[in-house]
């Protein structure tokens, strides 16, 4: 059971456009910034959004992240192929109990 | 080109020990704190252990504390994880990942670690 929640998976077909949310508590999403990491299919994940909705150089603009309260949303527009990929949200999280890095389950998106 | 190899995964008897080493290169280690995070077959990427970049605060995730210990050495560009006491439950491909701002900027391709008899 992750600290963060996310939806299993998505669809959408290419060129639509999909959202998947990551929800957490006031230890985590609620009081940091939240930051989002894409995978492929047999490779290491990679950095897409920070900061909330920052993109590192490189990442395109049909990549975009908010926040709101305890929640957090990766937003994907103009859905192509190649993004097909295991998306994970990941922020710290500091209670009375311990302080750690906290990371979604991921979201499996798939471009129909 | 920013550059993160690890090593030191392989096979290893539950009760045993491993110790894994991450190499750096292409961006000043010793301005990062560096993590190891892990991802069990087919299952979603799991956080393990953070050191800064001075060794000043290390930090571990539950289901590994008294069992991991991270380190660095600045000097070498180097991360480690002695991992003792190894159950099954902790196969898993982990990568070092050096972090700076509340992200994860660079990765490594992991090292496959399996527990079993």
């Amino acid at each position: 059971q992750s600290v963060l929640t996310q939806p299993p998976s998505v669809s959408a077909a290419p060129g639509q456009k999909v959202t998947i949310s990551c929800s957490g508590s006031s230890s985590n999403i609620g009081n940091n910034y939240v930051s989002w990491y894409q995978q492929l299919p047999g490779t290491a994940p990679k950095l897409l959004i920070y900061d909330n909705n920052k993109r590192p150089s490189g990442i395109p603009d049909r990549f975009s992240g908010s926040k709101s309260g305890t929640s957090a949303t990766l937003g994907i527009t103009g859905l192509q192929t190649g993004d097909e990929a295991d998306y994970y949200c990941g922020t710290w999280d500091s209670s009375l109990s311990a302080e750690r890095w906290v990371f979604g389950g991921g979201t499996k998106l798939t471009v129909l | 080109e920013v550059q993160l190899v690890e090593s030191g995964g392989g096979l290893v008897k539950p009760g045993g020990s491993l110790r894994l080493s991450c190499a750096a290169s292409g961006f000043t280690f010793s301005s990062y704190s560096m993590n190891w995070v892990r991802q069990a077959p087919g299952k979603g990427l799991e956080w393990v252990s953070s050191i800064s970049s001075s060794s000043s605060y290390i930090y571990y995730a539950d289901s590994v504390k008294g069992r991991f210990t991270i380190s660095r050495d600045n000097a070498k560009n180097s991360l480690y994880l002695q991992m003792n006491s190894l159950r099954a439950e902790d196969t898993a491909v982990y990568y070092c990942a050096g972090e700076s701002r509340g992200k994860f900027d660079y990765w490594g391709q992991g090292t496959l670690v399996t527990v079993s008899s």
